[in-house]
């Protein structure tokens, strides 16, 4: 079965320091495009950051600088090390695996599966 | 512009027909992905590219695309099907997008 389990959210003081972790099972991190996108309390979906299977990492303009994608091809896990955190980074954070197809009619992009999401609260 | 538009609810009666849509630029250039939320679960995703469904979602969920605009068409619309539905495309410099999301409300 092909699933992610993400881990690491907790209560953290402004400008503190968390990583999350994403377990994978089923498939390959390495081998595949992997994202985090979060949610903050009752507003809607946010991407954060991707990696690419070749490694190459980008990043939203609202996390660059502060925030780190990484993955553990050993232990098939993808992480977020996330950094200076700001009480707008409360959100639950999930990690997606992603699709893309090109074809003669144009992109194709997916998310799929998604984790259970970890919620990180940022508060003094 | 960079951005991906929803109506934030819509309402439909039990086994009627719902166009769910989303407009963007991005749209002109990438297929829209769409996924369903329920309350305090991860999204799942119901369509993607031209008309795709995963496997696990009923066929009575379908999407289209015409110019800058994406639609989720439920066609004979059940209780469980009350969630938040959210489109996903990308950018110009190939970053994520999402829109803001619909409420769907089934009478």
């Amino acid at each position: 079965e092909v699933q992610l389990v993400e881990s690491g959210g907790g209560l953290i003081q402004p400008g503190g320091s968390l990583r999350l972790s994403c377990a994978a099972s089923g498939f390959t991190v390495s081998s595949n495009y992997m994202s985090w996108v979060r949610q903050a309390p009752g507003k809607g979906l946010e991407w954060v950051s991707v990696i690419y299977s070749g490694g190459s990492t980008y990043y939203a303009d609202s996390v660059k600088g502060r925030f780190t994608i990484s993955r553990d091809n050993s232990k098939n896990t993808l992480y977020l090390q996330m950094n200076s955190l700001r009480a707008e980074d409360t959100a639950v954070y999930y990690c997606a695996r992603e699709g893309r197809y090109y074809d003669s009619s144009g992109n194709y992009n997916w998310f799929d599966p998604w984790g259970q999401g970890t919620l990180v609260t940022v508060s003094s | 512009s960079s951005e991906l538009t929803q109506d934030p609810a819509v309402s439909v009666a039990l086994g009627q027909t719902v166009r769910i849509t989303c407009q963007g630029d991005s749209l002109r250039s990438y297929y829209a992905s769409w996924y369903q939320q329920k309350p305090g679960q991860a999204p799942v995703l119901v369509i993607y590219g031209k008309n795709n469904r995963p496997s696990g979602i009923p066929d009575r969920f379908s999407g289209s695309s015409s110019g800058n605009t994406a639609s989720l068409t439920i066609t004979g619309a059940q209780a469980e099907d009350e969630a938040d539905y959210y489109c996903n495309s990308r950018d110009s410099s190939g970053n994520h997008l999402f829109g803001g999301g619909t409420k769907l409300t089934v009478l």
